[in-house]
Order: C-alpha cells, then sequence, then structure tokens
C-alpha cells in the first residue's frame, strides 16, 4: 500500500519568505501526485497535480511543486509567501489508472507572519 | 467543479449514541467517499460508496461501527455508531472530479463524543 510522509508539521515564515514543503510517498510504481490546501475556515481544495509530462507542474496562487522519481518527492515550492498563504497543506498520492484510491499525508500548517 | 453539503458542521454527542452525518452533492456522481481526520494526522478513507450496492470499507473499519447509506447519485449518509471518545475527529465527506482528477470535498462535520 502507498503511503505519505510529510517531514514538516508546523512551519512559521515571515511574509516575502520563500516557502518549500516536503513529501515523500512510498509506491514503486506509476502514482499521481496531489497538493491539497485548507485554508481557515475553507474546504480542502486542490492546489496542483501531477499525472505525467513536466515533472514540474504550477498551481494556483504562484504556487509549484516538482515531482522527482528516484527521490519519490513532489515538494511544494513558493519563492515568496504571502500573509493569505496561512492554511493547511496535505500531500496525496494515488496510483495511476482509472480510480484508485487516494492517500494522503499528515499535513503541515502554514503560518505567516505578516 | 461540485459543491458538496455536509451537515450537521459540528456536534457534541454522549458516550454509546449514534450520529448520523448527510453529505449532499449538487451533481450525479457515481462515487463517494468518507474520510476522518484524527487531531494530528492524516485524512484516513474509511469506505466508499456506490450508488446502488454496498459501501467498500478500508482496513480497519466496519459496517457495522460506520454504517453508510447511498440511495441515489446525490446524496449519502454516514452513522457514528455506539460512538467512544476516540470517536472524536473532523468527518468529511468528498466526491470525485470528472477524469478521476482531484477530489472534491464537503467542509467536515467536528464530533466530539463525551
Amino acid at each position: 500500500a502507498q503511503s505519505v510522509s510529510q517531514h514538516n508539521h508546523h512551519v512559521i515564515l515571515s511574509e516575502a519568505a520563500s516557502l518549500e514543503l516536503g513529501c515523500n510517498y512510498s509506491y514503486g510504481g506509476t502514482v499521481n501526485l496531489f497538493w491539497y490546501v485548507q485554508y481557515p475556515g475553507q474546504h480542502l481544495q486542490l492546489l496542483l497535480k501531477y499525472f505525467s509530462g513536466d515533472p514540474l507542474v504550477k498551481g494556483i496562487k504562484g504556487f509549484e511543486a516538482e515531482f522527482i522519481k528516484s527521490k519519490f518527492s513532489f515538494n511544494l515550492r513558493k519563492p515568496s509567501v504571502q500573509w493569505s498563504d496561512t492554511a493547511e497543506y496535505f500531500c496525496a498520492v494515488n496510483r495511476a489508472g482509472g480510480y484508485q484510491k487516494v492517500t494522503f499525508g499528515t499535513g503541515t500548517k502554514l503560518q505567516v507572519i505578516p | 467543479s461540485a459543491v458538496i453539503s455536509q451537515k450537521p458542521s459540528r456536534d457534541i454527542c454522549q458516550r454509546g449514541t449514534s450520529l448520523t452525518i448527510q453529505c449532499q452533492v449538487d451533481s450525479q456522481v457515481t462515487m463517494m467517499f468518507w474520510y476522518r481526520q484524527q487531531p494530528g494526522q492524516s485524512l484516513t478513507l474509511i469506505a466508499t460508496a456506490n450508488q446502488g450496492s454496498e459501501a467498500t470499507y478500508e482496513s480497519g473499519f466496519v459496517i457495522d461501527k460506520f454504517p453508510i447509506s447511498r440511495p441515489n447519485l446525490t446524496f449519502s449518509t454516514l452513522t457514528v455508531s455506539n460512538m467512544s471518545p476516540e470517536d472524536s475527529s473532523i468527518y468529511l465527506c468528498s466526491v470525485e472530479g470528472p477524469g478521476n482528477e482531484k477530489l472534491f470535498f464537503g467542509s467536515g462535520t467536528q464530533l466530539s463524543v463525551l
């Protein structure tokens, strides 16, 4: 079964700082990778996803993530965070091909200080 | 996109009682998913509910504890039976978007069991 590890549980940054949230997964086959975000008081929503092709994917609000297959990683990055990026971020994975169960990481709470 | 209405949004229940959570989607969907998010832990899939068939439960979850109904393509309920404090958690309803590309989530039900 696949699993997802997020190494940072709580990250505090000042505005304009750069962000990188780590995500590693365990599964040897072809995978789809996701980052979901939950802003305070809002639903979980998709931030970006990787299915195939260019391993550097861009999502909403200036976020990007890079799939490194050899490292089983899908780290989330943003060059300059804003106070409005304060949220909880979840990395997720499922096996490619039709519907496959989505497995989530434990989440990283990001707090951006103005 | 899919809009999911979930209720109740929160409840405080006594040990030994049961609570039924409702999930309504604004479009017809084949599969609906129920997740649990315990404090400090990842979202864990409880079961997948298809209309017209019994729900499929993940390891560690059983129908007697978490009975699910799926009477039509836009509605599902999850019951948390014979509750104990260990059932205190956020319960989330989710559906899949077209092409299995992402999940849409309800706002969640925050359950506290005393």
